[in-house]
């Protein structure tokens, strides 16, 4: 069965301090993962899709990274405007659109 | 702007009753999704539709339905069936499904029934 896991499950970080999130996923035949952005109360931002192994995208203080088994946002000098939960979520070979979610990560950064 | 739209963001009801949950998209994107979060859950898909008229079940259907009358609207109603019906809905939509395009998501529309 198709899964995806996102770990820590909650992260509390000083403002400045780096760090990264993981999300190892069995999606059979991953065709793409995705990383989304939400905010309490509030639809997921779309912010990343990562094809194939060895992919990175960056976007500001965000950086995405897949390997074959997983992949990790790496947060770099975050800023308290970066709490947010951050969704995980693959796609495979099914056909039917559907994305696999991890449970997400709670990301708190105190200034 | 382009985007989705949901209604209303906060809606009651009494247990027994049958409410919809209205989904409009101007992205003109073929494929619309309903999602379900629960606390301490990943998004679950209800049902999801590729082109208009033709929609399919996700993996937690029962109790749901859905219309796709038009391509800007997915409206999903719950039902009295739906053993557990209070959560967050989302509803997303993408350009098609057999490529891995991102879903762009609605607001969401958070269901109380008491």
């Amino acid at each position: 069965e198709d899964q995806v896991t996102q770990s820590p499950e909650a992260l509390r970080l000083q403002e400045g301090e780096s760090s990264s999130l993981n999300c190892s996923y069995t999606v059979s035949g991953l065709r793409g993962l995705f990383w989304y952005r939400q905010d309490p109360g509030k639809g997921p931002e779309f912010l990343f899709t990562l094809y194939s192994a060895g992919e990175e995208k960056e976007k500001e203080r965000l950086k995405a990274t897949l390997t074959k088994k997983e992949s990790f946002l790496h947060i770099t000098a975050p800023k308290p405007e970066d709490s947010a939960t951050y969704l995980c979520a693959g796609y495979g070979s099914s056909n039917t659109g559907k994305l696999i979610f991890g449970q997400g990560t709670t990301l708190q950064v105190k200034p | 702007d382009g985007g989705i739209t949901q209604s209303p963001k906060y809606l009651f009801r009494k247990e027994g009753q049958n409410v919809t949950l209205s989904c409009e998209q101007n992205l003109n994107h073929d494929a619309m999704y309903w999602y379900r979060q629960d606390p301490g859950q990943g998004l679950r898909l209800i049902y999801y539709s590729q082109i208009v008229n033709d929609f399919q079940k996700g993996d937690i259907a029962e109790g749901y339905s859905v219309s796709r009358e038009k391509k800007e609207s997915f409206p999903l109603t719950v039902t009295s069936a739906q053993k557990n019906p209070t959560a967050f809905y989302l509803c997303a939509s993408s350009p098609g499904i057999r490529v891995a395009y991102e879903q762009y998501f609605g607001p969401g529309t958070r269901l109380t029934v008491t």
